[in-house]
């Protein structure tokens, strides 16, 4: 399976932009590149995902790099509802999800 | 509302005894995950099932074992033989075709 990887914690400021850098070197042409987020005892909850094109919902935007190798979440306006362990994922043709360790993202008022 | 639920939310038991774990979902979604969650890492599937009748392991099934009787629920059995049962346990589901699984908000279970 292809592997991502993300740095362990980032900070960031209530009301400024958070970007949330995902590197997935060993990505596949049919490869969907996921994002979820987990808030304590909770169930993890679905950010955004993408294949080749930049995407944006309601809750954030996905920047993904020509070459695939590596992508962007960004939070437009970081609010301390955000503060979670952020998951970039790579979602294969069997449609399974692989989760790794994450980042940890702390939202300072 | 529709959603999936999980229940209990804690969950204790003595070790050697199989403990089943409830996961509910009304979404009318065809395909179900069973994962585990340990500290501070991430989730690791246990088993799925896409349809009725049918379910596949994941990459860490051993010492458990699922059942699909109805579209509508997925129960997670843990059974005496799986070394450390103590985890995080969280059910999704999804509908076939789509992108993004929704998850139950997790059993914590604890053997003692």
């Amino acid at each position: 399976d292809a592997k991502t990887t993300q740095p362990n914690s980032m900070e960031s400021n209530e009301e400024e932009p958070v970007h949330l850098p995902c590197n997935h070197s060993t990505i596949s042409g049919t490869d969907y590149i996921h994002w979820y987020r987990q808030l304590p005892s909770q169930g993890p909850e679905y950010v955004i995902h993408g294949l080749t094109s930049n995407v944006n919902n309601r809750m954030a935007s996905l920047a993904i790099a020509e070459d695939r190798k590596s992508s962007t979440l960004i939070l437009h306006r970081a609010t301390l509802r955000d503060a979670a362990v952020y998951y970039c994922i790579l979602r294969d043709l069997r449609g399974q999800l692989t989760f790794g360790s994450g980042t940890q993202l702390t939202v300072l008022p | 509302d529709g959603g999936i639920t999980q229940s209990p939310k804690y969950l204790f038991r003595k070790e050697g005894q199989n403990v089943t774990l409830s996961c509910e979902q009304n979404l009318n979604h065809d395909a179900m995950y069973w994962y585990r969650q340990d500290p501070g890492q991430g989730l690791r599937l246990i088993y799925y099932s896409q349809i009725v009748n049918d379910f596949q392991k994941g990459d860490i099934a051993e010492g458990y074992s699922v059942s699909r009787e109805k579209k509508e629920s997925f129960p997670l059995t843990v059974t005496s033989a799986q070394k450390n049962p103590t985890a995080f346990y969280l059910c999704a589901s999804k509908r076939l075709g789509a992108g993004e699984q929704y998850f139950g908000p997790g059993t914590r279970l604890t053997v003692t």
